[in-house]
């Protein structure tokens, strides 16, 4: 699994507040990554890293922001959180052209 | 347009028959991925290929450069098959990453 892990697994959350997802690795890989998965449609990549304070935007970046101030951390932030923003969110990380996926996290925005 | 297209979206198949999962491409890619994620579960990496084919137990992976394809076998399937197949692209040396929208696949006992 390349030592990654996500929190929290699970959240439930109103419309309006803010919500930060946290993907953590232990194997100081450069690139980092978030996506989301919704029924018919493939994961689609929110925003990217790769390297400390190095990031980019993705296919669906809008209303999404990131920050990654040590190597081991890639925060996903949702300053206001919609309800099509209800999704499972994946952070992976990528590895001699392989990428290797974090257990998600299940959000709900009501 | 969706530069990985996956084709069935969704499969049946009685336990032990053989099944095929196609991927076709549009993009120059570094690597072809076949990926798998159990319902409720995380994604796993089953195969990473740029030519030829890989095996790996009763699953097999094959990709034809020139035409920008490629297959996932599972011979003498099993109930415990029963996931999502995602296909993906890396291009870019391999940090970019383009994902097929998945076939599910029940299999039966």
């Amino acid at each position: 699994d390349a030592g990654i892990t996500q929190s929290p697994r699970h959240k439930v959350t109103e419309t309006g507040t803010p919500v930060t997802l946290r993907c953590h690795q232990t194997e100081n890989h450069r690139y980092m990554y978030w996506y989301r998965q919704d029924p018919g449609h493939g994961l689609r990549l929110i925003h990217y890293s790769y390297g400390v304070k190095d990031t980019d935007k993705g296919e669906v970046s809008d209303g999404y922001s990131v920050s990654r101030s040590k190597t081991e951390d890639f925060l996903l932030t949702l300053e206001s959180a919609t309800s099509s923003q209800t999704s499972v969110y994946f952070c992976a990380i990528s590895e001699v052209d392989t990428q290797y996926f974090g257990p998600g996290t299940r959000l709900t925005v009501l | 347009k969706n530069e990985v297209e996956q084709s069935p979206q969704n499969l049946t198949a009685q336990e032990g028959e053989f099944i095929t999962i196609n991927c076709s491409y549009s993009v120059g890619i570094s690597a072809l991925h076949w990926l798998q994620q159990h319902p409720g579960g995380g994604i796993v990496s089953l195969f990473m290929l740029s030519s030829g084919k890989k095996k790996h137990g009763r699953l097999i992976a094959t990709i034809n450069i020139q035409e920008k394809h490629s297959s996932l076998h599972i011979t003498a399937s099993h109930p415990r098959d029963s996931a999502v197949y995602i296909c993906a692209a890396s291009v870019n040396t391999g940090n970019q990453f383009y994902f097929g929208t998945g076939t599910s696949l029940t299999v039966i006992p």
